[in-house]
């Protein structure tokens, strides 16, 4: 089946050093990919979002490159603050499911 | 301002007791979920409801029951059938379930065991 595998955390990064997180899908169809984002004790908000083979999407400084050769779809911000300590999951939707990765927990140090 | 709301915002929960968690929603979405979090799992998908009066079980069901009386309400129950109830629940929405919409996330309700 459909499944989403991305690098286990936690990652510590210093502020203004460049980010990089893995993502890497399988699926059986053509899905749609996606990097949400949870805050401390919030909900999932939408990073940002691809939804075909070559599509870079972008937000916030984030960036992701949907790579179907690769089947990745890794997360790249090039300075990150630490305002951007948080859980990173990303996510692929096929026919009518989303499946979730495990989450990446990111600090960023001062 | 348009979204999604989930109360309350902590639930205890006594042995043997059923227990309801809440969610509205005003963005006039067909679709809505419930999402449990454990710590280093991710989000597992409980149920979920594409339309009024339908709905379908998801990856763990057991223990929990829905119902979709109303477009904007989903309300999720924790049974006592639940042995371990413990966890961080979100809800969310969706326009549909096609491939491609984003889904969007209430703040949460985590649900503790006395």
């Amino acid at each position: 089946g459909d499944s989403v595998t991305q690098m286990e955390g936690p990652v510590t990064l210093s502020e203004e050093a460049f980010l990089t997180i893995n993502c890497t899908y399988t699926a059986t169809g053509y899905p749609s990919l996606f990097w949400y984002v949870q805050y401390p004790g919030e909900g999932l908000q939408l990073l940002l979002k691809a939804t075909k083979a070559d599509d870079k999407g972008s937000n916030k400084g984030f960036e992701a490159t949907y790579r179907k050769e690769t089947t990745s779809f890794h997360l790249e911000k090039g300075s990150v603050q630490v305002s951007d300590s948080a859980v990173y999951f990303c996510a692929l939707s096929d026919r009518d499911k989303i499946i979730f990765g495990k989450g990446t927990r990111l600090h960023i140090l001062p | 301002d348009g979204g999604i709301t989930q109360s309350p915002k902590y639930l205890f929960r006594k042995e043997g007791q059923n227990v309801t968690l809440s969610c509205e929603q005003n963005l006039n979405h067909d679709a809505m979920y419930w999402y449990r979090q454990d710590p280093g799992q991710g989000l597992r998908l409980i149920y979920y409801s594409q339309i009024v009066n339908d709905f379908q079980k998801g990856d763990i069901a057991e223990g929990y029951s829905v119902s979709r009386e109303k477009k904007e309400s989903f309300p999720l129950t924790v049974t006592s059938a639940q042995k371990n109830p413990t966890a961080f629940y979100l809800c969310a929405s969706s326009i549909n379930r096609d491939r491609g919409e984003t889904q969007y996330f209430g703040p949460g309700t985590r649900l503790l065991v006395l």
